[in-house]
């Protein structure tokens, strides 16, 4: 069975702070790995990451995908309050075809002024 | 429309009742999933279409839930006899075929 873990899940930083979110996942027939930043609506895609481009970088956040420890992380650089969010990971795989995404928890993010 | 829209935001439903979730997705999008998020928990796939097909219902938890997008736009879950542990977020997310999907706000079903 495909699963994402995601650490830690939940944390209090303040305004410009660096933050560090983590994404371990075990999966058949790995394609890519997603973030995703949930407000209180919809989640809204940040990055995809695949087996060739396995860095990528936006503004103050990016994210890293390390294929060898099934693993990636999402760097927000000087946080704001605007930041303040549900941050999920999401891995696409599995034996069917199709964008069947499995997702982690979430790291719920608090960024205080 | 610009995103995907889903109906009704909020639904309270009384347990046992039959309860019905719209989805329109973004037009054109070939492909239509359904999600449940339970508080505090990420997302769980229901259910996917490729058009009008059904290509897994794998996620479906029951057989109290259905999903159906007959014409391969609109898409409508309906759960049946719901209990209380239905309650959670349903999600629709479509995509142009590719990975990147794109989540409407979702629909908040409450079983009392």
């Amino acid at each position: 069975e495909d699963k994402v873990v995601q650490s830690p899940l939940s944390l209090v930083v303040h305004e410009g702070d660096t933050v560090t979110l983590n994404c371990s996942y075990e999966v058949t027939n790995f394609r890519s790995l997603l973030w995703y930043k949930q407000e209180k609506k919809a989640p809204t895609f940040l990055f995809m990451l695949t087996s060739s481009g396995i860095e990528k970088k936006s503004g103050r956040l990016s994210s890293i995908l390390d294929k060898k420890e099934l693993s990636s992380i999402l760097n927000i650089t000087a946080t704001q309050t605007g930041d303040s969010a549900i941050y999920l990971c999401a891995v696409e795989g599995g034996e069917t075809s199709g964008s069947r995404l499995t997702f982690g928890e979430g790291t719920q993010l608090t960024v205080n002024p | 429309g610009a995103g995907v829209s889903q109906s009704p935001r909020y639904k309270v439903a009384k347990r046992g009742q039959d309860v019905a979730l719209r989805c329109d997705p973004i037009s054109g999008h070939v492909s239509l999933f359904w999600y449940q998020q339970a508080l505090g928990q990420g997302p769980e796939f229901l259910t996917y279409f490729q058009n009008e097909a059904q290509l897994d219902k794998s996620g479906l938890p029951s057989d109290r839930f259905f999903a159906e997008r007959p014409e391969g736009s609109v898409s409508t879950l309906k759960i049946q006899r719901t209990q209380q542990e239905d309650s959670a977020v349903y999600l629709c997310a479509s995509s142009p075929g590719a990975n990147v999907l794109t989540f409407g706000a979702g629909s908040r079903l409450t079983v009392l």
